[in-house]
This record gives C-alpha cells, structure tokens and sequence, in this order.
C-alpha cells in the first residue's frame, strides 16, 4: 500500500520561508509513471493546488504561487520537497503531499500536515 | 486563470439521489476528476477521468459529463456522503497546472 507522509515545521514566521518534505513508502518516486504534488487548504475555504514534480525534476507550478514555490526531489531517499518563500498570514493552512497523474488524478495522500504562520 | 465552478451546497435525504455539477470552459476536452473531503482527513479520490471508479469506492457514486459541465451523482445517499466534493481539471493550455472547483457542501438531511 502506498503510503505518503508530510514533515516540518508546524509554525512559521511571516516573511520567513515554509519547508515541507513528504516521504514517500510503497512505490518509488523514481518509477517515473507518477507525479508528486502539494495541495493545501486554509480553515473555512477550499483546496488549492500548489504544483507538483516528477522524478526527472519537471516541475509544474500553480501560477498565482509560482514566484514564491519551489518544489524538489529526492529519489534516493524517496522524498519530495516545498518550499513556499515570503509567507503571510494567508498561506495558514493544511498541507498536504499526494501521488497524482492528469488521467487518474490523486489517488493517494499523506494525512496533511497544519502549518500556521505567525510571530 | 481556469475556473471550474459548483454549487455551494447540495441537500439530500437519505436514499435518495445527489447530484454535483462542475462547470467550466472547454471542459469536454478535460478528464474530471472528483474528491471527497471530509474535516480533519486527507481528500479521497471517488471518480477520476470523467466517469472511472477507483477500486473500493461504492458503485453508488458515479461520473458523468455533458458539453462543459460534469456531474458527480450519489445515489442512495447515507449519512457517511456527508462531506464536501471538489471537482478538479488539469489546465494543459496555459500554465499547465491543477485547478480545483470552488467545492460543494453536500448535507444528508
């Protein structure tokens, strides 16, 4: 069973950077057929896709978050990474690390991980 | 930006039919895919490429599209379909990017 698992900081400080790893177990990232994503969700609102990579580094970015996302991979250690710089008050929210294709979708997630941003 | 639109909120008995559209341009060239989010768990897939059922996902939600807009239907709801439902579409013509609709709150009543 493919199971994926977010880590990092519960708590970041406005302006500061967010760092994020999911860790992925069951399949490997180096397999090439899938892409990894970050998704999150503020309190009260909907999900948001952030972007996603593959194991041969392309990489594919939410335009409004784009200039502040960088999203990169680790396939020795079956780990991918965000890295959400500049953050407010507004990137308050559960993120969560997922397994995805544009023809399947998301079929597995890690169990999301509350990153709050304040001083 | 791509903007795939659904209702706010859905009310339904139990036993009876739910339906969730998702409407945005050109999504008849697009797979749909649909969520179900419920608090404080991670999203589960319930139908991707339109109309597919992952493996273990009861044959009472199904898929459907029609022109620009698809439709998630529950039928015989239960009390355990009370979630939120997000439709989703990858925007290959732009920025190249996931887009997520705006999410239905669906209530058994």
């Amino acid at each position: 069973q493919v199971q994926l698992q977010e880590s990092g900081p519960g708590l970041v400080k406005p302006s500061q950077t967010l760092s994020l790893t999911c860790t992925v177990s069951g399949d490997s990232i180096s397999s090439g057929i899938y892409y990894w994503s970050w998704v999150r969700q503020p309190a009260g609102k909907g999900l948001e896709w952030i972007g996603r990579i593959h194991t041969t580094g392309s990489t594919n970015y939410n335009p409004s978050l784009k200039s502040r996302v960088t999203i990169s991979v680790d396939s020795s250690k079956n780990q991918f990474s965000l890295k959400l710089s500049s953050v407010t008050a507004t990137d308050t929210a559960v993120y969560f690390c997922a397994r995805e294709s544009v023809y399947s979708g998301a079929d597995f997630w890690g169990q999301g991980t509350l990153v709050s941003v304040a001083s | 930006s791509f903007v795939l639109t659904q209702p706010p909120s859905v009310s339904v008995a139990p036993g009876q039919t739910a339906s969730i559209t998702c409407g945005g341009d050109n999504i008849g060239d697009k797979a749909v895919h649909w969520y179900q989010k419920k608090p404080g768990q991670a999203p589960v897939l319930v139908i991707f490429y339109d109309s597919d059922r992952p493996s273990g996902i009861p044959k009472r939600f199904s898929g459907s599209k029609s022109g620009n807009t698809a439709t998630l239907t529950l039928s015989r709801v239960e009390a355990g379909d009370e979630a939120d439902y997000y439709c989703q579409v990858w925007d290959g013509t732009g920025d190249h990017y996931f887009v997520f609709g705006t999410g239905t709150k669906v209530t058994i009543l």
